[in-house]
Protein backbone atom coordinates (compact mmCIF):
# COMPACT_ATOMS: atom_id res chain seq x y z
CA UNK A 1 0.00 0.00 0.00
CA UNK A 2 0.93 3.95 -0.30
CA UNK A 3 3.72 4.85 2.40
CA UNK A 4 4.68 8.79 2.88
CA UNK A 5 8.11 9.24 4.70
CA UNK A 6 9.05 12.15 6.17
CA UNK A 7 12.34 13.75 7.25
CA UNK A 8 14.17 15.08 9.02
CA UNK A 9 11.67 13.31 12.37
CA UNK A 10 12.65 16.21 14.90
CA UNK A 11 14.58 19.41 14.17
CA UNK A 12 15.49 22.43 16.65
CA UNK A 13 16.19 25.86 15.02
CA UNK A 14 17.47 29.02 16.78
CA UNK A 15 14.43 31.55 16.34
CA UNK A 16 15.23 33.09 12.44
CA UNK A 17 16.54 30.29 10.92
CA UNK A 18 14.90 28.57 7.89
CA UNK A 19 13.21 25.15 8.23
CA UNK A 20 12.65 22.50 5.59
CA UNK A 21 10.67 19.33 6.00
CA UNK A 22 10.40 17.24 3.29
CA UNK A 23 8.10 14.36 2.24
CA UNK A 24 8.41 11.33 -0.39
CA UNK A 25 5.72 8.66 -1.64
CA UNK A 26 6.50 4.86 -2.53
CA UNK A 27 3.60 5.88 -5.27
CA UNK A 28 2.40 8.46 -7.40
CA UNK A 29 0.12 11.08 -5.63
CA UNK A 30 -3.60 12.98 -6.99
CA UNK A 31 -2.71 15.43 -3.96
CA UNK A 32 -0.69 16.41 -1.13
CA UNK A 33 -2.48 17.93 2.16
CA UNK A 34 -0.18 19.77 4.85
CA UNK A 35 -1.16 20.01 8.59
CA UNK A 36 0.48 21.19 11.96
CA UNK A 37 0.02 20.10 15.30
CA UNK A 38 0.49 22.21 18.24
CA UNK A 39 1.75 20.65 21.42
CA UNK A 40 -1.56 18.40 23.09
CA UNK A 41 -3.55 19.93 19.74
CA UNK A 42 -5.13 18.10 16.88
CA UNK A 43 -4.00 18.11 13.13
CA UNK A 44 -4.96 21.62 11.86
CA UNK A 45 -4.81 21.68 8.05
CA UNK A 46 -2.53 23.99 6.12
CA UNK A 47 -2.37 23.52 2.44
CA UNK A 48 -3.64 21.04 -0.85
CA UNK A 49 -1.30 20.82 -3.47
CA UNK A 50 -2.83 18.99 -6.49
CA UNK A 51 -0.46 20.01 -9.65
CA UNK A 52 2.95 18.56 -10.50
CA UNK A 53 5.34 21.34 -10.06
CA UNK A 54 2.85 23.36 -7.68
CA UNK A 55 4.52 25.96 -5.21
CA UNK A 56 2.35 27.53 -3.27
CA UNK A 57 3.15 30.35 -0.11
CA UNK A 58 1.62 31.42 2.84
CA UNK A 59 3.17 34.48 4.72
CA UNK A 60 6.66 32.86 5.62
CA UNK A 61 5.71 28.98 4.43
CA UNK A 62 6.38 27.66 0.84
CA UNK A 63 5.12 24.41 0.07
CA UNK A 64 6.13 22.60 -3.34
CA UNK A 65 5.06 19.37 -5.27
CA UNK A 66 7.12 17.33 -7.16
CA UNK A 67 7.13 17.09 -10.92
CA UNK A 68 6.57 13.36 -10.51
CA UNK A 69 4.00 14.02 -7.92
CA UNK A 70 5.74 11.92 -5.03
CA UNK A 71 7.62 14.29 -2.81
CA UNK A 72 6.95 17.45 -2.04
CA UNK A 73 8.59 20.20 0.94
CA UNK A 74 7.32 22.67 3.34
CA UNK A 75 10.10 25.04 3.92
CA UNK A 76 9.68 28.17 6.86
CA UNK A 77 11.80 31.53 6.08
CA UNK A 78 12.93 32.91 9.51
CA UNK A 79 11.15 31.15 11.57
CA UNK A 80 9.74 32.51 14.93
CA UNK A 81 8.42 30.43 18.43
CA UNK A 82 4.88 30.67 17.42
CA UNK A 83 6.27 27.98 14.52
CA UNK A 84 6.41 25.49 17.11
CA UNK A 85 4.86 22.19 16.49
CA UNK A 86 4.61 18.89 14.27
CA UNK A 87 4.11 19.23 10.26
CA UNK A 88 2.40 16.17 8.85
CA UNK A 89 2.32 15.58 5.07
CA UNK A 90 -0.54 13.51 3.68
CA UNK A 91 -1.16 11.79 0.89
CA UNK A 92 -3.69 10.53 -1.26
CA UNK A 93 -3.84 8.63 -4.36
CA UNK A 94 -7.52 7.41 -6.46
CA UNK A 95 -9.16 6.34 -2.93
CA UNK A 96 -10.35 8.31 -0.21
CA UNK A 97 -8.05 7.81 2.27
CA UNK A 98 -5.27 10.41 3.31
CA UNK A 99 -2.05 8.70 4.51
CA UNK A 100 -0.04 10.50 6.90
CA UNK A 101 3.87 10.59 7.21
CA UNK A 102 5.24 10.78 10.99
CA UNK A 103 5.94 14.52 10.57
CA UNK A 104 8.39 16.15 11.70
CA UNK A 105 8.28 18.13 15.26
CA UNK A 106 10.19 21.64 15.33
CA UNK A 107 11.42 23.13 18.36
CA UNK A 108 12.09 27.06 17.49
CA UNK A 109 14.53 28.53 20.73
CA UNK A 110 14.22 32.53 21.41
CA UNK B 1 -20.56 24.06 12.78
CA UNK B 2 -18.70 23.11 15.91
CA UNK B 3 -16.18 21.10 13.97
CA UNK B 4 -15.90 17.53 14.46
CA UNK B 5 -17.10 16.55 18.18
CA UNK B 6 -15.06 13.89 19.89
CA UNK B 7 -16.46 12.15 22.95
CA UNK B 8 -14.83 11.43 25.53
CA UNK B 9 -11.81 14.02 25.60
CA UNK B 10 -9.96 11.16 28.37
CA UNK B 11 -11.03 7.43 29.20
CA UNK B 12 -8.56 5.34 31.60
CA UNK B 13 -9.79 2.18 31.81
CA UNK B 14 -8.76 -1.22 32.91
CA UNK B 15 -7.12 -3.82 31.00
CA UNK B 16 -10.32 -6.01 29.07
CA UNK B 17 -12.81 -3.45 29.60
CA UNK B 18 -14.86 -2.47 27.01
CA UNK B 19 -14.16 0.94 25.57
CA UNK B 20 -16.26 3.12 23.25
CA UNK B 21 -15.39 6.18 21.34
CA UNK B 22 -17.60 8.66 19.96
CA UNK B 23 -17.27 10.95 17.10
CA UNK B 24 -19.92 13.36 15.13
CA UNK B 25 -18.69 14.55 11.68
CA UNK B 26 -19.27 18.02 10.11
CA UNK B 27 -22.52 18.42 9.23
CA UNK B 28 -22.66 17.01 5.12
CA UNK B 29 -18.97 15.80 5.15
CA UNK B 30 -19.39 12.58 3.85
CA UNK B 31 -16.34 11.19 4.34
CA UNK B 32 -15.38 10.20 8.22
CA UNK B 33 -11.86 8.58 9.43
CA UNK B 34 -10.38 6.92 12.76
CA UNK B 35 -6.73 7.75 13.36
CA UNK B 36 -4.72 6.50 16.19
CA UNK B 37 -2.06 8.73 17.16
CA UNK B 38 1.51 7.43 19.37
CA UNK B 39 4.86 8.30 19.57
CA UNK B 40 6.25 5.06 18.21
CA UNK B 41 3.60 4.82 15.10
CA UNK B 42 3.05 8.07 14.51
CA UNK B 43 -0.92 8.78 13.13
CA UNK B 44 -2.33 5.68 11.79
CA UNK B 45 -5.30 5.49 9.88
CA UNK B 46 -7.53 2.55 11.26
CA UNK B 47 -10.45 2.87 9.21
CA UNK B 48 -12.64 5.13 7.06
CA UNK B 49 -16.15 5.45 5.80
CA UNK B 50 -17.40 7.42 2.62
CA UNK B 51 -21.64 7.59 3.08
CA UNK B 52 -21.95 5.94 6.19
CA UNK B 53 -20.24 2.85 4.14
CA UNK B 54 -16.73 1.35 5.74
CA UNK B 55 -14.74 1.32 2.64
CA UNK B 56 -11.34 0.10 3.75
CA UNK B 57 -10.97 -1.15 7.72
CA UNK B 58 -7.05 -2.61 7.29
CA UNK B 59 -5.46 -0.57 8.84
CA UNK B 60 -7.92 -2.03 12.27
CA UNK B 61 -5.30 -3.62 13.97
CA UNK B 62 -7.05 -6.73 15.35
CA UNK B 63 -10.48 -8.37 15.77
CA UNK B 64 -10.68 -6.63 19.24
CA UNK B 65 -11.36 -3.49 17.47
CA UNK B 66 -14.34 -2.37 15.75
CA UNK B 67 -16.31 0.87 13.93
CA UNK B 68 -19.48 1.60 12.98
CA UNK B 69 -21.60 4.51 11.26
CA UNK B 70 -25.54 4.03 11.41
CA UNK B 71 -25.94 7.05 10.14
CA UNK B 72 -24.57 10.16 8.73
CA UNK B 73 -23.71 12.09 12.26
CA UNK B 74 -22.61 9.33 14.43
CA UNK B 75 -19.95 6.96 14.30
CA UNK B 76 -17.79 4.89 17.03
CA UNK B 77 -14.81 2.78 17.44
CA UNK B 78 -14.91 0.36 19.81
CA UNK B 79 -12.12 -1.54 21.56
CA UNK B 80 -13.18 -4.87 23.23
CA UNK B 81 -11.10 -6.36 25.58
CA UNK B 82 -8.74 -3.36 25.56
CA UNK B 83 -4.99 -3.92 26.46
CA UNK B 84 -2.26 -1.35 27.62
CA UNK B 85 -0.86 -0.98 24.12
CA UNK B 86 -4.21 0.39 22.52
CA UNK B 87 -3.30 3.34 24.95
CA UNK B 88 -2.84 6.40 22.66
CA UNK B 89 -4.83 9.11 21.03
CA UNK B 90 -7.34 8.86 18.98
CA UNK B 91 -8.33 10.82 16.25
CA UNK B 92 -11.42 11.71 14.23
CA UNK B 93 -11.61 13.30 11.05
CA UNK B 94 -14.12 14.43 8.48
CA UNK B 95 -13.95 15.70 4.73
CA UNK B 96 -15.90 16.39 1.70
CA UNK B 97 -13.19 16.16 -0.50
CA UNK B 98 -10.88 18.67 0.31
CA UNK B 99 -9.00 19.26 3.49
CA UNK B 100 -9.82 16.68 7.07
CA UNK B 101 -10.96 18.43 9.79
CA UNK B 102 -10.11 16.49 12.73
CA UNK B 103 -11.70 16.45 16.26
CA UNK B 104 -9.84 17.24 19.64
CA UNK B 105 -8.63 13.70 20.06
CA UNK B 106 -9.73 11.63 22.82
CA UNK B 107 -6.42 10.07 24.80
CA UNK B 108 -7.28 6.39 26.52
CA UNK B 109 -5.11 4.95 29.28
CA UNK B 110 -5.12 1.15 29.54
CA UNK B 111 -4.31 0.27 32.79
Amino acid sequence: GQQVMQIPQYQHVQEGEDFTTYCNSSTTLSNIQWYKQRPGGHPVFLIQLVKSGEVKKQKRLTFQFGEAKKNSSLHITATQTTDVGTYFCAGQNSGYALNFGKGTSLLVTP
Amino acid sequence: DAGVIQSPRHEVTEMGQEVTLRCKPISGHNSLFWYRQTMMRGLELLIYFNNNVPIDDSGMPEDRFSAKMPNASFSTLKIQPSEPRDSAVYFCASRTGGSAFFGQGTRLTVV
